[in-house]
């Protein structure tokens, strides 16, 4: 019954590695979401798409990608990871359809940076 | 910018008794107003949502209520069960934005006490 998945639960990097965290859902919806989780913080909107190949910046797109060459994929690219990118993120999709706005997240990824 | 202030940050009540958590958000335009409940290690799932057409929504223990010409909502949970303990999330779409842009404020840990 697994929806919106995400590839990897826990990874650890190091400092300047490239990192890629794939996500992918199978509900045929058209927007795709990337936030980041931080106590305190609550949930920051990295960036968004709303169609294929259609990419928005979020609150905080400073040191991140994304791709998303196919509908059902959406994924978050660190160029040179850095250890302040130690985060939990959390995929999320959405239908594009006026008052159905309810997001379907995937079960996050823990990201360390040493 | 676009931000919602979401208060307390903790909140801890006896069970059976209830629950308020406040969020202040500034764009006034902004007509959906959704409420996610995160248990511990989970994924965020939507518990209740309210739009700007109606100034509160019932769901059993749960309740949300909008203001908008203070520009704050908040969600009251009655009744309170261990069940409820969990971080609690506010999030608006801002109207001048793309439609699918969903912002979320820093959450509440809400803890019942048996």
């Amino acid at each position: 019954d697994v929806k919106v998945t995400q590839s990897s639960r826990y990874l650890v990097k190091r400092t300047g590695e490239k990192v890629f965290l794939e996500c992918v859902q199978d509900m045929d919806h058209e927007n795709m979401f990337w936030y980041r989780q931080d106590p305190g913080l609550g949930l920051r909107l990295i960036y968004f798409s709303y169609d294929v190949k259609m990419k928005e910046k979020g609150d905080i797109p400073e040191g991140y990608s994304v791709s998303r060459e196919k509908k059902e994929r959406f994924s978050l690219i660190l160029e040179s990871a850095s250890t302040n990118q130690t985060s939990m993120y959390l995929c999320a999709s959405s239908p594009d359809i006026s008052g159905a706005n309810v997001l379907t997240f995937g079960a996050g990824s823990r990201l360390t940076v040493l | 910018g676009e931000n919602v202030e979401q208060h307390p940050s903790t909140l801890s009540v006896q069970e059976g008794d209830s629950a308020v958590i406040k969020c202040t958000y500034s764009d006034s335009a902004s007509n959906y107003f959704p409420w996610y409940k995160q248990e511990l290690g989970k994924r965020p799932q939507l518990i209740i949502d309210i739009r700007s057409n109606v100034g509160e929504k019932k769901d059993q223990r749960i309740a949300v209520t909008l203001n908008k010409t203070a520009k704050h909502f908040s969600l009251h949970i009655t009744e309170t069960q261990p069940e409820d303990s969990a971080v609690y999330f506010c999030a608006f779409i801002p109207r001048y934005s793309s439609a699918s842009k969903i912002i979320f404020g820093s959450g509440t840990r809400l803890s019942i006490r048996p």
